[in-house]
């Protein structure tokens, strides 16, 4: 597997929290990507980054925000968590835009009640 | 924007036939079309892509068409085994270089 890790791997947490998922990696990758997973939806984008401080919006980007102060980690906020936020949120690495490999991290399943 | 749609939802096939997989996609200006595999529990990964420029990849046991005209590609896995039993999803890079993936397919190999 790419040198991509995710932290935390599983959290709980109640609406109206902040909750703050990361991604770190060793590939020295320029893109940086967040989905999330839900049954049903496949894989959803929600914010990506294509350099250090440069970040655009995905397809599900409401609720969210994220963070590049570093090549080797992404930073995805939830300022107010909701209930509908529960699902399975996964970072992904690429040397270039779309057209090249991108290489998933393990994943982190969060859950809101 | 890209809409990609994928079909079946789940599959059950019997070890040793052939599994098919199809999407369709929206944005006639996608490029490439990769399909990522994921076990229970695990990460998506790549299994095998094609571009806009070839019809058809081949590699061991699965390969790739595409279609421009139709805006389709399929994922064909021939003399299945019980290993890849998996959720299967297709994508398509979209105008603005981002992946747009599909619901995913759930293949079951019956031993």
């Amino acid at each position: 597997d790419a040198g991509i890790t995710q932290s935390p791997r599983h959290k709980v947490t109640e609406t109206g929290t902040p909750v703050t998922l990361r991604c770190h990696q060793t590939e020295n990758h320029r893109y940086m990507y967040w989905y999330r997973q839900d049954p049903g939806h496949g894989l959803r984008l929600i914010h990506y980054s294509y350099g250090v401080k440069d970040t655009d919006k995905g397809e599900v980007s409401d609720g969210y925000s994220v963070s590049r102060s570093k090549t080797e980690d992404f930073l995805l906020t939830l300022e107010s968590a909701t209930s509908s936020q529960t699902s399975v949120y996964f970072c992904a690495i690429s040397e270039s835009d779309g057209n090249n490999e991108q290489f998933f991290g393990p994943g982190t399943r969060l859950t809101v009640l | 924007g890209e809409n990609v749609e994928q079909h079946p939802s789940t599959l059950s096939v019997q070890e040793g036939d052939s599994a098919v997989i199809k999407c369709t996609y929206s944005d006639s200006a996608s490029n490439y079309f990769p399909w990522y595999k994921q076990e229970l529990g695990k990460r998506p990964q790549l299994i095998i892509d094609i571009r806009s420029n070839v019809g058809e990849k081949k590699d061991q046991r699965i390969a790739v068409t595409l279609n421009k005209t139709a805006k389709h590609f399929s994922l064909h896995i021939t003399e299945t085994q019980p290993e890849d039993s998996a959720v299967y999803f297709c994508a398509a890079r979209d105008s603005s270089y981002k992946l747009i993936f599909g619901s995913g397919t759930r293949l079951l190999v019956r031993p």
